[in-house]
Formats: C-alpha cells, structure tokens, sequence
C-alpha cells in the first residue's frame, strides 16, 4: 500500500518552454501533497505544500508563478515549471500523505529528473 | 529552530559487517515524529520507519534495528551483515513546525562485496 507515482520519470526541454510533472497516489487518497526538489549530493528541499481544492503554500524563495502547483482531486497534484531555464535542472520529488494530519508518514513518487538545455 | 544532523557523509563497509549510522535531532517540541529513509540509485525515496516522541522502545526488523535516546536527541540506525543492496542515500528526517519534514543531509552507504 502507500504507492505514489510520478510522470514522467525524465525529461529534457529546451530553455523557455514549460513541463508539467504529475505526481499520483495510487491506493489511497492524499489531501496533502508535497512538491521536493533535490540537487546531486545534497538533501531535499521543500519547494510547496498543495493542499487539495485550495492554493498551494510555497516555502521562502521558491517563485510561486514559476512553479506552478494544482491539486485538483486527491490522488492528483501537478508541478508546472514555466519558462524553463537550465538552472531549474533538478530532480523533482513528490510525497503524500496517507492520513489526514500532518504528522502522518509521507510516502514518496519515484522522482522526476528535469534537464533544461 | 528545529534540525536535523548526519554528521556521516559517507560510510564504505565491506559486506557482512555491521554499520550504524547516526542521526541527531534539535527540537522544542514535547511530541514530535522521527523518520527513516533509503534512497538507492534508482532516487525513490522508501520508508523505513517512523517513531514518535514518547516511544522510545528500540525497534528491530530484520537486519535493520533503530535505538531512540531522548536523552541525547539520537535515533541512530543500525544495519546488522550488511549486503550490497544496502548501499543508498539514507536520510534522517524529523516533523516540525506546520507538518514540514526536515531532512538530514543524508548518509550515503556504500557496501563493497
């Protein structure tokens, strides 16, 4: 049980064109979903908090209409990177849920791995 | 401010041996929530355990086994004859303020046959 998903698993773009991420819970529904991103060698890092049916909550610095989060059912949120650029190259993690408070376990997608050329 | 610390970077065992690999935690919370994670090469990251705060049994599953002391903020993790798929990222993870999960900068495993 627990399973996330995560399409698609790579991708590589060009600079100044846009990719969406989707990010699914396969057998349970998750209210809450988390958007990471994680560079080579280091830890992850939290870029938002999407939150079924309202706005998403994005950390400090992370350019909210840049990454673009929507959370439209609950076993679907979905990561936009708009205007891509090479320094938005990155490894994308998502995680949910499985109960409804915040201190429950998160389970994680497989990650997406996101090349800007 | 809430933290997590792996002070391992980087730890190389030959297989069969015994590792353990530290983790220690700042809070002022009084219930809080520890984690466990493995990330292998693949980059998913797996669960591995969680334990909260007023739980301090030591917990064993199979070769894996964690020991929680309060007392000196640790939940390190041990892994008993370890085996080369043992070899990841793993990462120490605590729940803080507004249901963030802060990370540890990771221990990364590698076991030699």
């Amino acid at each position: 049980g627990a399973v996330v998903s995560q399409h698609p698993s790579w991708v590589i773009c060009k600079s100044g064109t846009s990719v969406k991420i989707e990010c699914r819970s396969l057998d349970f529904q998750a209210t809450t979903m988390f958007w990471y991103r994680q560079f080579p060698k280091q830890s992850l890092m939290l870029m938002a908090t999407s939150n079924e049916g309202s706005k998403a909550t994005y950390e400090q610095g992370v350019e909210k209409d840049k990454f673009l989060i929507n959370h439209a059912s609950l076993t679907l949120s979905t990561l936009t990177v708009t205007s891509a650029h090479p320094e938005d190259s990155s490894f994308y993690i998502c995680s949910a849920n499985t109960g409804t408070s915040h201190t429950d376990t998160q389970y994680f997608g497989p990650g997406t791995r996101l090349t800007v050329l | 401010a809430q933290k997590v610390t792996q002070a391992q970077t980087e730890i190389s065992v030959v297989e069969k041996e015994d590792v353990t690999l530290d983790c220690v935690y700042e809070t002022r919370d009084t219930t809080y929530y520890l984690f466990w994670y493995k990330q292998p090469p693949s980059g998913e990251l797996v669960f591995l355990i969680r334990r909260n705060s007023f739980d301090e049994q030591n917990e064993i599953s199979g070769r894996y086994s964690w020991n929680f002391q309060k007392s000196t903020s640790s939940f390190n993790f041990t892994i008993t004859a370890s085996q080369v798929v043992d070899s990841a990222v793993y990462f120490c993870a605590l729940y803080g303020e507004g249901g963030k999960l802060i990370f540890g900068q990771g221990t990364e495993l590698s076991v030699k046959p």
